[in-house]
């Protein structure tokens, strides 16, 4: 299967500090990257929606300002948590599709807390 | 009412047992199927997919599709305790999004040794 890195796996940050999350495919080109979050025993929740080179389609209830996402090529997008506070402490996932294929492939995720 | 229905669980079964993981779904629009495994702390990983509806089986899994039914299968043969996981159904409607999918909110399956 195709796949997915993601960088850091692990970030602590203080509060009021921006934390930028990195989502790259390695080995095919990703048309569209998806950003989740998820909290403990909890499922996947969709964010965002990245095509490269236009904006990201945000899913309802979530703040575009504060979480940007940048889609810059075909095989890297990153998304920025800006002024992060305690509540924005979670587990970050991003993940790639392309036309050739219809399923999603997840990266290894990244867990940001926040102190 | 979600689209997509999983039972969470938790599941537990011994060492060996066969194990039956199923989602049900509304929208008829629906004809790719896949299923990821999540252990803790990890991303998901694509397990199995099928399109439209049949049987697909990679060793000790087996997904079934029935649409007329709106309902999806996965089963472990021989399950082992490296199974541990959670499971997530996931489909896409061909006409959306390249690879945008709905997701049950898992099932969780321990298998004690």
């Amino acid at each position: 299967g195709a796949v997915v890195s993601q960088h850091p796996s692990r970030v602590i940050c203080k509060s009021g500090t921006s934390v930028k999350i990195e989502c790259r495919s390695l080995d095919f080109q990703a048309t569209t990257m998806f950003w989740y979050r998820q909290f403990p025993k909890k499922s996947l929740m969709l964010m965002a929606t990245s095509n490269e080179g236009s904006k990201a389609t945000y899913e309802q209830g979530v703040e575009k300002d504060k979480f940007l996402i940048n889609h810059a090529s075909l095989t890297l997008s990153t998304l920025t948590v800006t002024s992060a506070h305690p509540e924005d402490s979670s587990f970050y996932i991003c993940s790639a599709a392309s036309d050739r294929y219809y399923e999603q492939y997840f990266g290894p995720g990244t867990r940001l807390t926040v102190t | 009412q979600k689209e997509v229905e999983q039972d969470p669980g938790p599941l537990s079964v011994p060492e060996g047992a066969i194990v039956s993981l199923n989602c049900t779904y509304s929208n008829s629009a629906f004809q790719y199927f896949m299923w990821y495994r999540q252990y803790s702390r990890k991303g998901p990983e694509l397990l199995m997919y099928t399109y439209s509806s049949g049987n697909k089986e990679d060793g000790r899994f087996t997904a079934q599709v029935d649409k007329s039914s709106k309902y999806i299968s996965l089963f472990i043969r021989d399950s082992q305790p490296s199974d541990s996981a959670t499971y997530l159904c996931a489909m896409s409607d061909l006409r959306t999004n390249a690879g945008k999918s709905t997701f049950g909110d898992g099932t969780t399956l321990t298998v004690k040794p």
